[in-house]
């Protein structure tokens, strides 16, 4: 099974801060990742997929990067409705894993 | 726009069976295209891959946690999928979310849109 690892799990940040969440994986997924915010009490949703295509209606603060195992989820101008839970998700094979999650809190 | 609703979340006992449901619809949606999957997520904690059926049926892939307990299946005639979860276990106990993949379900994918949800407790 391909592990992935998010880091931080926790940041703190401030109204208009770049906030930059890593992904990691054991092994090479080449672009098949993809991204989701989730809100307490809601259910996840997408971001980006394969690694770096903006889903629709996402705003473009958000981006995503990289290849192989390591990747990177941006937001460029942190704003108060950005306070969330981020997950990873590969897609490259089977059993799909998510990354342990970043809560993304605003100062 | 995709609507999926879950049902049949609840309280069992250890070592019991449950089936969740989840119902599909939407205007401009044909169920029949698209792979479903089941994500789990216990309380406070992370979100964890389930189980996949593939558009017409003829793939299912499951977690290793749950191999050999839980078994998805679909019914595209009533756009619903379902989970049948049997020797249930505490670890189990999970807010139960189906997802509509993106394409056909096999190979993989990601999750194109989620229900809201139903909480399955397992405890005596």
């Amino acid at each position: 099974d391909i592990q992935m690892t998010q880091s931080p799990s926790f940041v703190s940040a401030s109204v208009g801060d770049r906030v930059t969440i890593t992904c990691r994986a054991s092994q090479g997924v080449d672009s098949w990742l993809a991204w989701y915010q989730q809100k307490p009490g809601k259910a996840p949703n997408l971001l980006i997929y394969v690694a770096s295509s903006l889903q629709s209606g996402v705003p473009s603060r958000f981006s995503g990067s990289g290849s192989g195992t390591d990747f990177t989820l941006t937001i460029s101008s942190l704003q108060p409705e950005d306070s969330a839970t981020y997950y990873c998700q590969q897609a490259k094979s089977f059993p799909l894993t998510f990354g342990g999650g970043t809560k993304v809190v605003i100062k | 726009q995709v609507h999926l609703v879950e049902s049949g979340g609840g309280v069992v006992q250890p070592g019991r069976s449950l089936r969740i449901s989840c119902a599909a619809s939407g205007s401009g949606f044909t169920f029949s295209y698209y792979g479903m999957h089941w994500v789990r997520q216990a309380p406070g904690k992370g979100l964890e891959w389930v189980a996949v059926m593939s558009d017409d049926g003829s793939n299912e892939y499951y977690a290793d946690s749950v191999k050999g307990r839980f078994t998805i299946s679909r019914d595209n005639s009533k756009n619903t999928v379902y989970l049948q979860m049997n020797s249930l276990r505490v670890e189990d106990t999970a807010v139960y979310y189906c997802a509509k993949d993106v394409n056909s379900g096999s190979p993989p994918s990601w999750f194109y849109s989620w229900g809201q949800g139903t909480l399955v407790t397992v405890s005596s």
